[in-house]
């Protein structure tokens, strides 16, 4: 089973809609989540984190945590073409020093 | 300069070639990280430094020689590479305890 699992998309949604982007992982000891914005040809670009369960809400961006379905999600309302990007989400893991990361999913934000 | 950046931003080289890839980051940070990025796949990790010291090596071939001289500056030295090794090299830094990272532009690296 891979450590965390995206779905590669492409997502695909118009303009002002909600986009929903979904990341399980497989390490029930893990702390800390994390989504990084990759825009084509650029590096990933911090967007959110979230650490305990519940809903955390950043503008336009509501990431989700729900550790017993090892579950997370993030929600980008209002969506727009400038959101047309690949997504990461980043686990923590323990015993590791760093950040595992999932393949990302390719959101696009249609006019 | 802020954030972090790497130079040089594209990078050919034939396989016999020697180069490096360089990293400063002006956040302050005491970790730093070498990554790989290959088309459909995860980010690798290749290598952490804390504080100036490895204390993570994923592997990685010995034809790819890390360097991080103080806690501002990491390099990755380059030789004998193979075509399979043509990717987007990122590196990130953190503060130690905190797993935020902060990415650079990245090198795209070109081998011939």
């Amino acid at each position: 089973q891979k450590e965390v699992e995206q779905n590669s998309g492409p997502l695909s949604v118009p303009e002002g809609a909600i986009a929903s982007l979904n990341c399980t992982y497989s390490d029930r000891g893990s702390q800390s989540f994390f989504w990084y914005r990759q825009y084509s040809g650029k590096s990933p670009e911090l967007i959110m984190s979230i650490y305990s369960n519940g809903d955390k809400e950043d503008g336009r961006f509501t990431a989700q945590l729900n550790k017993a379905s090892q579950y997370v999600s993030l929600l980008i309302r209002d969506s727009q073409p400038s959101d047309s990007a690949t997504y990461l989400c980043a686990v923590t893991r323990p015993g590791y020093s760093t950040l595992t990361f999932g393949k990302g999913t390719m959101l696009l934000v249609s006019p | 300069e802020t954030g972090v950046t790497q130079t040089p931003r594209h990078l050919v080289m034939g396989m016999t070639n020697k180069k490096s890839l360089k990293c400063e980051q002006h956040l302050g940070h005491n970790a730093m990280y070498w990554y790989k990025q290959s088309a459909k796949k995860p980010l690798e990790l290749m290598f952490v430094y804390s504080l100036e010291e490895r204390v993570e090596n994923n592997s990685v071939p010995s034809r790819f020689s890390p360097e991080c001289p103080n806690s501002s500056h990491l390099f990755l030295h380059l030789h004998t590479l193979q075509p399979e090794d043509s990717a987007l090299y990122l590196c990130a830094s953190s503060q130690l305890g905190n797993y935020e990272q902060y990415f650079g532009p990245g090198t795209r690296l070109t081998v011939t």
